[in-house]
């Protein structure tokens, strides 16, 4: 079975420019999150989605951060414009809706 | 709001032997799930052990076990017969209801020595 597979691997831009991330979840996976993870921090989350609706985007920053979910499959996050501090590892799990999320391997984006 | 605290930035074991992070949480709730995840240098986040709040009995993986003590909200992971491939970031993981969100602690950069 194919895991959750994230892109791009790396990311880094100047701050103020725009960036998409991208995630494809385990096939049959109702729910996706996503996740902040900044260095020495542990993730946090940004947004859930079950199937192609928001369950919780309460910590999402709404005036530059955006997800999406078309069709209940793959989701895409984006930031624009970008900051220094959103410089981090992000994060795409998805789940049965039970208790066991599966992570991929996150995009790590540097902004400078 | 629930939170979870890792008071160990950074442990380290000798192969073969034993080690234990430990990890507190607070939350007004009277059922949830606790997790422990294994994060590699290579980033991919994996699932080590799971409790469930209402199981008195302390969860076991293989060489990975817990010591869930829930009136003093603590959860400590176990490890025997450290290996080399344990070397890891290692978070504690809260969940207030199935399907929920994982809230996590800072994490426990845990390095196995030769």
């Amino acid at each position: 079975e194919a895991g959750v597979a994230q892109s791009p691997r790396y990311k880094i831009i100047e701050k103020r420019q725009s960036v998409a991330f991208w995630c494809n979840p385990i096939s049959g996976h109702a729910t996706l999150y996503w996740y902040q993870q900044i260095l020495g921090q542990g993730p946090k989350l940004l947004i859930q989605f079950q199937n192609n609706g928001v369950v919780d985007d309460s910590q999402l920053p709404k005036d530059r951060f955006s997800a999406e979910r078309l069709k209940g499959v793959d989701s895409t996050l984006k930031i624009q414009p970008a900051k220094l501090e959103d410089s981090a590892v992000y994060l795409c799990a998805s789940s049965l809706g039970g208790t066991a999320q599966f992570f991929g391997p996150g995009t790590r984006l540097t902004v400078l | 709001a629930q939170t979870v605290t890792q008071s160990q930035p950074e442990m380290s074991v000798q192969e073969a032997e034993t080690v234990t992070l430990s990890c507190t949480y607070d939350t007004s709730e009277s059922n949830y799930y606790l997790f422990w995840y294994k994060q590699p240098p290579s980033r991919q986040m994996i699932l080590v052990i799971r409790q469930e709040a209402y199981k008195q009995q302390n969860a076991t993986e293989n060489r990975f076990s817990v010591n869930f003590q829930k009136a003093a909200k603590s959860f400590s992971l176990k490890i025997s017969d450290s290996q080399l491939g344990d070397t890891a970031m290692y978070f504690c993981a809260f969940m207030v209801r199935y399907g929920n969100k994982l809230v996590f602690g800072a994490g426990t950069i845990l390095r196995v020595k030769s």
